[in-house]
């Protein structure tokens, strides 16, 4: 089975802080994604990363950024904490399609659920 | 820009009732991928169904039916005798042909009254 896998499923943070949002998926994924989760917003997605060091915004990139370093590690950055980012964030992978793939489907880590006070 | 729209937020039926939940979505990709996800209250992103956008077929499985109609650009979900196990929220959502930029819908909470 996929796993991926959120380093932190709580988090708390104070405005201003630097915060880092790990993500590691274990089955060779080119895609990756970052989301958040608000009540009545659904899945949102900040930014996503087709390969290695490739990186393309999402609908709501301002305020994180990201980085890919290594084809399984996935980060998010807050560089600036700020309150309005009390969120749930979700991290997800899947497989490039064409490539011996059955499905394209995401897979979900567990999510982590960070609070700026 | 990829935009998936579910413009039920809430809905309530019966159990048994049949219940239909709309998706509709934009993209400028001549090829892409549509997808449905259920999230029970325990929080994890259950899988469903993915379409290509080539084939336009419907798709039933089991209670669990699909309406692609490119024309219109929707992807309409059914589910027939619904059970009070189906209450959750489901979301809509759509991929570039690679896999890239998956955006979801805001999400329709079903709930299913016994």
């Amino acid at each position: 089975d996929v796993k991926v896998t959120q380093s932190s499923r709580y988090l708390v943070k104070r405005t201003g802080e630097k915060v880092f949002l790990e993500c590691v998926q274990d089955m060779d994924h080119e895609n990756m994604f970052w989301y958040r989760q608000d009540p009545g917003l659904g899945l949102r997605l900040i930014y996503f990363s087709y390969d290695v060091k490739m990186k393309e915004k999402g609908d709501i990139p301002e305020g994180y950024s990201v980085s890919r370093e290594k084809k399984e590690r996935f980060s998010l950055i807050l560089e600036s904490a700020s309150t309005n980012q009390t969120s749930m964030y979700l991290c997800a992978s899947s497989q490039r399609p064409g490539r011996n793939a059955t499905n394209e489907k995401l897979f979900f880590g567990s999510g982590t659920q960070l609070s700026v006070l | 820009a990829q935009k998936v729209t579910q413009a039920q937020t809430e809905i309530s039926v019966v159990e048994k009732e049949d219940v239909t939940l709309d998706c509709v979505y934009e993209t400028r990709d001549t090829t892409y991928y549509l997808f449905w996800y259920k999230q029970p209250p325990s929080g994890e992103l259950v899988f469903l169904i993915r379409r290509n956008s080539f084939d336009e077929q419907n798709e039933i499985s089991g209670r669990y039916s699909w309406n692609f109609q490119k024309s219109t650009s929707s992807f309409n979900f059914t589910i027939t005798a619904s059970q009070v196990v189906d209450s959750a929220v489901y979301f809509c959502a759509l991929s570039g042909y690679y896999g890239q930029n998956f955006v979801f819908g805001p999400g329709t909470r079903l709930s299913v009254l016994p």
